[in-house]
């Protein structure tokens, strides 16, 4: 099945400062990248995803590269400010006729330092 | 307005007792998800249903039990609780089979074994 590594597992940035988490997945079929963000005590939500026909998506100060070679992706966010400061996963996912499933790395806890 | 809601969001229980968390969706959505979010932040899959039909079964201990009266409900009863069962366990909703896109979470069920 697949399997997803994410780095780093902590990351301190002072605030202004840019973050960037990577990701890679080991399912050259997966071809739905989404990352989400998971504040404390509340639920995980998403932030931005990217699909695999795509290299880059861009959303404000955040923005998600893909390299399907590579089989690697990355969350970068620009302009820190301390709301940022979450847990945030990476995850994987491919079309597989009713058995998709949402495989998720394991979590950086990012935090942004005033 | 809540889409994906859960109960209770708090479970405390003594070991080798049986309990129950109640998953609801509004949102119309085919697809229903167990997941198991540990102490240390892992996002685990356990179970999905699609339209009531069990889809997904991740290797978890026959003790837990999912069962979806309806494509809107899922719940999820655990027997003979132990100590490693503690953790936060998250419903959550896509629209179907065939879709890969946005997961959406419920709150979170956090269970506590004592």
């Amino acid at each position: 099945g697949e399997n997803v590594e994410q780095h780093p597992s902590t990351l301190s940035v002072q605030e202004g400062d840019s973050a960037v988490i990577k990701c890679t997945y080991s399912d050259s079929a997966s071809n739905y990248f989404p990352w989400y963000k998971q504040e404390l005590g509340k639920r995980p939500q998403l932030i931005i995803d990217i699909r695999s026909n795509v290299g880059e998506k861009k959303d404000q100060r955040i923005a998600v590269t893909l390299n399907k070679t590579a089989k690697h992706f990355s969350l970068h966010i620009t302009e820190t400010q301390p709301e940022d400061s979450a847990v945030y996963f990476c995850a994987a996912s491919k079309s597989n006729f009713g058995n998709e499933k949402l495989t998720f790395g394991t979590g950086t806890r990012l935090t942004i330092i005033p | 307005d809540t889409a994906v809601s859960q109960t209770p969001k708090y479970l405390v229980t003594q070991m080798g007792n049986d309990k129950s968390i109640k998953c609801e969706q509004n949102l119309g959505h085919d697809t229903m998800y167990w997941y198991k979010q540990d102490s240390k932040k892992f996002l685990k899959i356990m179970f999905s249903y699609n339209n009531k039909e069990l889809i997904i079964n991740e290797t978890v201990p026959n003790r837990f039990s999912p069962k979806s009266p309806d494509k809107a409900h899922l719940n999820l009863h655990i027997n003979s609780l132990e100590l490693g069962d503690s953790a936060v366990y998250f419903c959550a909703s896509r629209p179907g089979s065939g879709f890969t896109g946005e997961l959406f979470f419920g709150e979170g069920s956090r269970l506590t074994v004592l």
